[in-house]
């Protein structure tokens, strides 16, 4: 079993639709990343977060630490958000451990 | 600034050959990182530097070797590639040492060992 696991794997949404992607992680963890691989292969970071819950703009990341999962919401989603959303938890030293990642797509 | 930078984005070699990926950063950032992406794998740690002068194995590292040779420079070097290095390659840095601290990627290499 992965250390790290996704949920859906694979995800279609019409625009405006809330999006909701699933993390669940097994074991102790000091901080869980969400990040964004775009079309064209490029990943940046969106959130860094250990507890509650984090907001930039449409996109909201929250983590419950003693069920040791993390979701990560899209409020009115657009096709632009289309990409593959990627869950990571940093276990030990400089080490993170990356999930296998959401494939999204957002239809017009 | 342009972040962390790669080169090159594209490479073929043959089964064998040799070559280095290049990567540097202009963020002052101390911590630098290599990952391997794998078709249904996750990302996977193969070398990182939490500082400069200091270099140390990930999870993946065999067939590999990383010279840190400055703060800004992160090189990964496959001194004899095989098939099973296909992949895309993508260096990373951080501020501080450790993975609770925001990661930032470069653009990827995309290396393919015939």
């Amino acid at each position: 079993k992965n250390e790290v696991e996704q949920s859906p794997q694979n995800l279609t949404a019409q625009e405006g639709e809330f999006i909701t992607i699933n993390c669940s992680y097994s074991v102790g963890i000091s901080a869980l990343h969400w990040l964004q691989q775009h079309p064209g292969g490029g990943i940046v970071s969106l959130f860094m977060l250990s507890s509650g819950k984090k907001k930039h703009g449409r996109l909201i990341a929250t983590i419950n630490i003693q069920e040791k999962h993390s979701s990560l919401h899209i409020t009115a989603s657009h096709p632009r958000d289309s990409a593959v959303y990627i869950c990571a938890v940093a276990t030990s030293g400089s080490r993170l451990t990356f999930g296998e990642g959401t494939q999204l797509t957002v239809n017009p | 600034n342009a972040g962390v930078t790669q080169t090159p984005k594209f490479q073929v070699l043959k089964t064998g050959q040799s070559m280095t990926l290049q990567c540097a950063q202009d963020m002052n950032h101390n911590s630098m990182y290599w990952y391997r992406q794998d078709p249904g794998m996750g990302l996977r740690l193969i070398y990182y530097s939490a500082s400069e002068g200091t270099t140390d194995k990930g999870e993946v590292p065999n067939g590999y070797n990383v010279s840190r040779l400055n703060k800004r420079e992160f090189s990964l070097r496959l001194e004899s590639a095989a098939p099973s290095q296909t992949s895309v390659y993508f260096c990373a840095s951080s501020e501080i040492a450790g993975a609770s601290d925001t990661q930032y990627f470069g653009p990827g290499t995309r290396l393919t060992v015939l």
